[in-house]
């Protein structure tokens, strides 16, 4: 069974400065998908940026990129220039593919603060 | 397109009633995923259709079951209710996970918010 770790469970930022949100996990298989989602107060669940465990180049998305560790199992969350707009609570997810497509097990969160 | 929607947005039950939960995915999208969140446990898969079958499943009793219809709407049910099953669920569709090279990304919707008292 895939577990998957957020040992934060709150950060902070100042506005404009970088902050990066640790994700941990266990697999067996060796081909799986890492993401990270956002969820506002509204409750939205929102894709922020996700990583196919085959590519070797960390994903970036805009301000938002990760720092993929495969062997040590780590898949961080890097935020550039932190906007207000930020603020959320950030959940690290595997999907193990294959007949478990539909399936994202997720961490417990992280809840980061941006400060003006 | 208009994204996932899903009915009601809040539900108020009491101890060993049943409950009904609706969910339309993304037109054009096949598959649907039920995951149910509290602060305790956090966020848990339920289970997840695709054309009409129950194709992956957690570790939640009987109790919760789902269906999918010929259209790709999604209900799950949760019978005998009790106050732990207080949460928020969550649908999310995809379009067809297809091969491992070329998953599909979830789209979620805003959730029903049940309370059981």
């Amino acid at each position: 069974a895939q577990t998957v770790t957020q040992s934060q469970p709150e950060m902070s930022v100042q506005e404009a400065e970088t902050v990066t949100l640790s994700c941990t996990y266990d697999t067996s298989e060796s081909d799986y998908y890492l993401f990270w989602y956002k969820q506002p107060p509204s409750r939205q669940m929102i894709l922020v940026i996700r990583q196919e465990a085959y590519k070797q180049q960390n994903a970036t998305e805009n301000r938002f990129s990760v720092n993929f560790q495969k062997a040590a199992k780590s898949f961080s969350l890097k935020i550039s220039d932190s906007q207000l707009g930020d603020a959320a609570m950030y959940f690290c997810a595997h999907n193990a593919g294959g007949t478990s497509y539909g399936k994202l097990t997720f961490g417990q969160g992280t809840i980061l603060t941006v400060h003006p | 397109k208009a994204g996932v929607t899903q009915t009601p947005r809040y539900l108020i039950k009491t101890r060993g009633q049943q409950v009904t939960l609706s969910c339309s995915p993304i037109s054009g999208h096949r598959s649907v995923s039920w995951y149910q969140q509290t602060p305790g446990q956090g966020l848990q898969f339920l289970f997840e259709y695709f054309s009409e079958t129950q194709r992956n499943k957690g570790n939640f009793p009987g109790r919760f079951s789902g269906r999918q219809f010929s259209n790709s709407r999604s209900e799950m049910n949760v019978s005998t209710l009790e106050l732990g099953d207080s949460a928020l669920y969550l649908c999310a569709s995809s379009l067809d996970p297809g091969g491992i090279s070329s998953y599909n990304e979830q789209f979620f919707g805003p959730g029903t918010r049940l309370t059981v008292l």
